[in-house]
């Protein structure tokens, strides 16, 4: 069964400081994975889509990687901020020649000042 | 551009009567989604749409949802009659898909619609 787990499932830090989310997975065939931020209330936003082939991608301070090997990823936030809060939700595609996406249940993210 | 705009952007209503929720896609696009999400569950799909057509709609819960795309620029799902169960935030997204619709492309969310039964 295609799986996406994240870890932790909640996170406090202060702003400023950097974080590193967790997602693993066990989507296969695996076609690619995405990064969304979802703020209180909102609609999920894409920070990132990721390849196969590409092992790490940034959009400003945030940094997605990849390790296909191991079926991991990580986002890591650089120098938060106060609008950083909100949920991190990992999206990885398996491809049965239509694309299927698999969505995990997010990271929790709280920027204390 | 606008986005995706969805309505109601709440709803609250009584068991068994009938529930409509609102899309219009980003023009252009020609793949739209409806998502649900809950926090225990996440996001699921429940089903979605290439050039207006229903590709895919195994995420439907049972014959109490439906959903409809009569043209490129508005959806609609329907849960008739409605249940305390279906309390959620459901979601419209649309994408510029490629290959029939089989390859998503990157998803563009609306705000979505926050569902109540009591």
């Amino acid at each position: 069964k295609n799986q996406v787990e994240q870890s932790p499932q909640s996170l406090i830090i202060l702003e400023g400081k950097n974080c590193t989310l967790q997602c693993n997975y066990t989507v296969s065939p695996f076609s690619n994975l995405r990064w969304y931020k979802q703020d209180t209330g909102r609609g999920p936003v894409s920070l990132t889509i990721m390849t196969f082939s590409e092992n790490t991608k940034s959009n400003g301070r945030y940094t997605a990687t990849l390790d296909a090997d191991t079926k991991q990823s990580s986002l890591h936030i650089t120098a938060s901020q106060l609008s950083d809060s909100a949920s991190y939700i990992c999206v990885v595609s398996a491809d049965f020649g239509n694309e299927k996406l698999t969505f995990g249940t997010g990271t929790r993210l709280t920027i204390i000042p | 551009d606008a986005g995706v705009i969805q309505s109601p952007r709440h709803e609250v209503t009584e068991m068994g009567q009938e529930v409509t929720l609102r899309c219009k896609p980003i023009s252009g696009h020609n793949s739209l989604f409806w998502y649900r999400q809950t926090m225990m569950r996440g996001l699921e799909l429940l089903i979605y749409f290439n050039n207006n057509v229903p590709i895919d709609d195994s995420g439907m819960p049972e014959d109490r949802f439906s959903a409809k795309m009569p043209n490129a620029s508005f959806s609609t799902l329907k849960i008739q009659p409605s249940e305390p169960r279906d309390s959620a935030v459901y979601f419209c997204a649309s994408s510029l898909g490629e290959r029939g619709g089989y390859y998503t492309g990157e998803l563009f969310f609306g705000e979505g619609s926050r569902l109540t039964v009591l």
